[in-house]
Order: C-alpha cells, then sequence, then structure tokens
C-alpha cells in the first residue's frame, strides 16, 4: 500500500518569510499525482497546489510551490511571502493513476507569527 | 467554498446506536467518496461511490455502508457505533473514476462523537 510521511509535526513562519513542509511517499507505481491540501480550524480540505508525476516541471500557484524529486519520492512544498491566513494544517495526499482512493500523510500544522 | 455540503455539521451518540450522515457532490460532480479523519491524523479512505455503486472500499468493517443517490448525493451509515468510531466524517466530490480523477472537492464534515 502507498504511504505518505510527513515529519514535521509543527512549523512556523514570521509573517512575510518563506517556509518549507516537506512529505514523503513510497509507491511501485510510475504514474500519479500528489497534492497538498489546507485544513484551517472551519474543516474544509482545501486544495493548494497539484503535482503531476510525469510533468517534470515543479508545479507553482502564487505564493506556492512545489519541489518534486521522482526519484527521492519527495514532494516538498514552499510558501513564500507568508501570511496570517496561511495557518493551518497541511495535509500532503498522494493518488494513484489506477487507484480511486487519496492517501494523506498526518498533517503539518503551520503558524504564521505577526 | 466547493459546492459540497455536509449534514450534519455535529452530532453526538451513543455507543451501539446508528448514524446516517449526508453529502451533496458538486454540481455536475458523479463520484463521492467517504474519508474518516481521526483527531491528530490525516484522513483515512473509507468507500467511493461512482454512478451508485461502490467502487472500492478502505480498509473499514462492513458496519460502514454507504448510499449513492440517482442525484449522486450520498450517506455514510455506520452500525452499532463504537468509541473508536468518534472523528470527522469527510466527503469529497469528484468528476469519474479511476484515471480520470484528477483533484477531489472536500466538504466541511461532519464531526461525530460517540459517547
Amino acid at each position: 500500500a502507498q504511504t505518505v510521511t510527513q515529519s514535521q509535526p509543527e512549523m512556523s513562519v514570521q509573517e512575510a518569510e518563506t517556509v518549507t513542509l516537506s512529505c514523503t511517499y513510497d509507491t511501485s507505481e510510475s504514474d500519479y499525482y500528489l497534492f497538498w491540501y489546507k485544513q484551517p480550524p472551519s474543516r474544509q480540505m482545501i486544495l493548494v497546489i497539484r503535482q503531476e508525476a510525469y510533468k517534470q516541471q515543479n508545479a507553482t500557484e502564487n505564493r506556492f510551490s512545489v519541489n518534486f524529486q521522482k526519484a527521492a519520492k519527495s514532494f516538498s512544498l514552499k510558501i513564500s511571502d507568508s501570511q496570517l491566513g496561511d495557518a493551518a494544517m497541511y495535509f500532503c495526499a498522494y493518488r494513484g493513476n489506477t487507484g480511486n482512493q487519496f492517501y494523506f500523510g498526518t498533517g503539518t500544522s503551520l503558524t504564521v507569527i505577526p | 467554498e466547493t459546492g459540497v455540503t455536509q449534514s450534519p455539521t455535529h452530532l453526538i451518540k451513543t455507543r451501539g446506536q446508528q448514524v446516517t450522515l449526508r453529502c451533496s457532490s458538486q454540481s455536475g460532480h458523479n463520484t463521492v467518496s467517504w474519508y474518516q479523519q481521526a483527531l491528530g491524523q490525516g484522513p483515512q479512505f473509507i468507500f467511493q461511490y461512482y454512478r451508485e455503486e461502490e467502487n472500492g472500499r478502505g480498509n473499514f468493517p462492513p458496519r460502514f455502508s454507504g448510499l449513492q443517490f440517482p442525484n449522486y448525493s450520498s450517506e455514510l451509515n455506520v452500525n452499532a457505533l463504537e468509541l473508536d468510531d468518534s472523528a470527522l466524517y469527510l466527503c469529497a466530490s469528484s468528476l469519474g473514476s479511476g484515471s480520470k480523477v484528477t483533484e477531489a472537492f472536500f466538504g466541511q464534515g461532519t464531526r461525530l462523537t460517540v459517547v
């Protein structure tokens, strides 16, 4: 079974600074999707960014970017110019190309310090 | 807002009782997945419904069952509730199944407490 590991239970960052959240995964598949979801206290999972494994170029969405290292099975999220509204739980997730389910890590709680 | 709505938002049940949770998928989406998120954990896949048929199941016992209706809304039923069933239950809506699914949109969840 696929596993997703987030080794940082908690992270903090000063407002306007940059922070990187780590994620590693284990799979025997060659084609898959990776995601970062944000879960604020409202509980709703919000998609932050998505990466297709067949694309070598790292995905970017405004202040959010990823460092996807397929050989190392690593998928980190970089948040630039951190804002107070970025404070939330961040979950890394994997979905295989043929599977139906998302596999989530245990999450990283991000605190943004004013 | 994703357009995925879940009801109720909070629920308290007694051990041994049965519970039904509801989810309305985003307009145009024909696939609904259910996840259980225990406190301090990531969501765990329960099962998925695609065009009213169960289309994959995670490692959950048969007392977790579901339905999908012709309008693609869905129910999650849990019988013989146990204390460990206390969790946030998330519904995710998507279009298509298998390799056609590129992302899922989640509802705000139902917080179930079993006492």
